[in-house]
């Protein structure tokens, strides 16, 4: 089954302490992006990487890092977390730029940082 | 900067009871317009892509339309599980983001 996959799905955790949250897809895509989801402010655009070892920031890129060592994983590393990066993330994948094909999404992770 | 506006922000519907919901947009040039649709805890799902003025496009109950200024997703006498939140995005210059909109969450009532 094509799909993404995310985890965790949930987590608390407190201010300062390092996290990774794992993003992997099936469906060999060059495209890969990471979003987080704020009430009233809709979906925006943490990072995106078009292919193995290149990535670009997006619209909210600041207190987040990202890596793609392979072309399946795409991982969003948060170095010190703040209170106001809780909120609800989103991987997604894509075979060609977000702006020309389908995305396909995450179930996503929801983050508490307190 | 791109911008994206959906309304209403909610809307409640009887089932069968046919409606639309808007999305505005204001971007340097128009390079498409997407739907998705997203249930409560999942991620969004893709309804359609849009591309030039005047174009259409029907999945089951759901048709959407394009204006030069605006989108509209027509829903048919709904049903229940069509119940959600559906969310339109514009791609910015180079295709490398998607500007989203914050959404329009619809309730269809037995």
């Amino acid at each position: 089954e094509a799909q993404v996959t995310q985890n965790p799905r949930y987590l608390i955790t407190v201010t300062g302490k390092k996290l990774t949250v794992t993003c992997s897809q099936n469906m060999n895509h060059e495209y890969m992006s990471w979003y987080r989801q704020d009430p009233g402010l809709g979906l925006r655009q943490i990072y995106y990487s078009m292919n193995v070892e290149v990535t670009d920031k997006g619209d909210v890129p600041e207190g987040y890092k990202v890596s793609r060592k392979e072309k399946r994983n795409f991982p969003l590393i948060l170095e010190s977390p703040s209170p106001n990066q809780t909120s609800l993330y989103f991987c997604a994948s894509s075979s060609e730029p977000v702006g020309t094909d389908t995305q396909y999404f995450g179930p996503g992770t929801r983050l508490t940082v307190l | 900067e791109d911008q994206v506006t959906q309304s209403p922000e909610a809307l409640r519907l009887q089932e069968g009871e046919s409606s639309s919901l808007n999305c505005s947009y204001t971007v340097s040039g128009l390079r498409g317009l997407f739907w998705y649709r997203q249930d409560p805890g999942k991620g969004p799902e893709f309804l359609f892509t849009l591309y030039s003025a005047g174009e259409e496009k029907e999945k089951e109950r759901l048709k959407a339309t394009l204006t030069k200024k605006e989108s509209f997703l027509h829903i048919t006498a709904p049903k229940p599980e069509d119940s959600a939140t559906y969310l339109c995005a514009v791609p910015g210059f180079g295709n490398e983001k998607l500007t989203f909109g914050t959404g329009t969450r619809l309730t269809i009532i037995p």
